[in-house]
């Protein structure tokens, strides 16, 4: 059985730094991309980043680009997110989810739980 | 970046009725698009991939169609189950998008 566990959330201050992990097992992590995805009441579902199996391919939406990095541990089986210099509008329920392939142009097909990320003073 | 409208905001029909949901793109997106459902304080689930196929568990009565900038989700005999918000996103350019929801209710 696939599962992704999400963990690192929790309360920031704005400019402050987060490091998300995501513990993935029941699958053979190295063989499929991974994304971050994150969902506010306001803002809906927004895709943040995402990687490919063989970690050469990232993208990250505009509105985190430069002060998020999305990395992945084959040999632990970890996808991280490092967020830096985060804002209230970061202030989300971050998702790590595993897509159908090793490229990333793909569906997801697997969903963990969450983790929620408050930015507040 | 490509825009994802769904219809309508929300839906709410009987036991046994067929729901039918619509998301269209600002851009075409051939057939790359997904369909999720999402429960009350539950991550999303994959529906449907590839703008038709099932994903694992989904039932029969659930069919995806549609192409390009114009896309459908059908739900024929409706069950308390079905319940939920669905939110349709493509993946055919980055940054990848989601519709904003439709609520479905079953009276």
């Amino acid at each position: 059985e696939v599962q992704l566990l999400e963990s690192g959330g929790g309360l920031i201050q704005p400019g402050g730094s987060l490091r998300l992990s995501c513990a993935a097992s029941g699958f053979s992590f190295s063989n499929f991309a991974m994304s971050w995805v994150r969902q506010t009441p306001g803002k809906g579902l927004q895709w943040v980043s995402t990687i490919s199996a063989s970690g050469k391919t990232i993208f990250y939406a505009d509105s985190v680009k430069g002060r998020f990095t999305i990395s992945r541990d084959d040999s632990k089986n970890t996808l991280s997110l490092q967020m830096n210099s985060l804002r209230p509008d970061d202030t989300a329920i971050f998702y790590c989810a595993k897509s159908q392939l090793g490229a990333v142009f793909a569906a997801h097909n697997s969903w963990g739980q969450g983790t929620l990320v408050s930015v507040s003073s | 970046e490509v825009v994802m409208t769904q219809s309508p905001a929300t839906l709410s029909l009987s036991p046994g009725e067929r729901a039918t949901l619509s998301c269209r793109a600002t851009d075409s997106v051939r057939e790359n698009l997904a369909w999720y459902q999402q429960k009350p304080g539950q991550a999303p689930r994959l529906f449907i991939y590839g703008a038709s196929t099932r994903a694992t568990g989904v039932p029969a009565r659930v069919t995806g169609s549609g192409s390009g900038t114009e896309f459908t989700l059908t739900i024929d005999s409706l069950q308390s189950e079905d319940s939920a918000v669905y939110y349709c996103q493509q993946y055919n350019q980055w940054p990848f998008t989601f519709g904003q929801g439709t609520k479905l209710e079953i009276k």
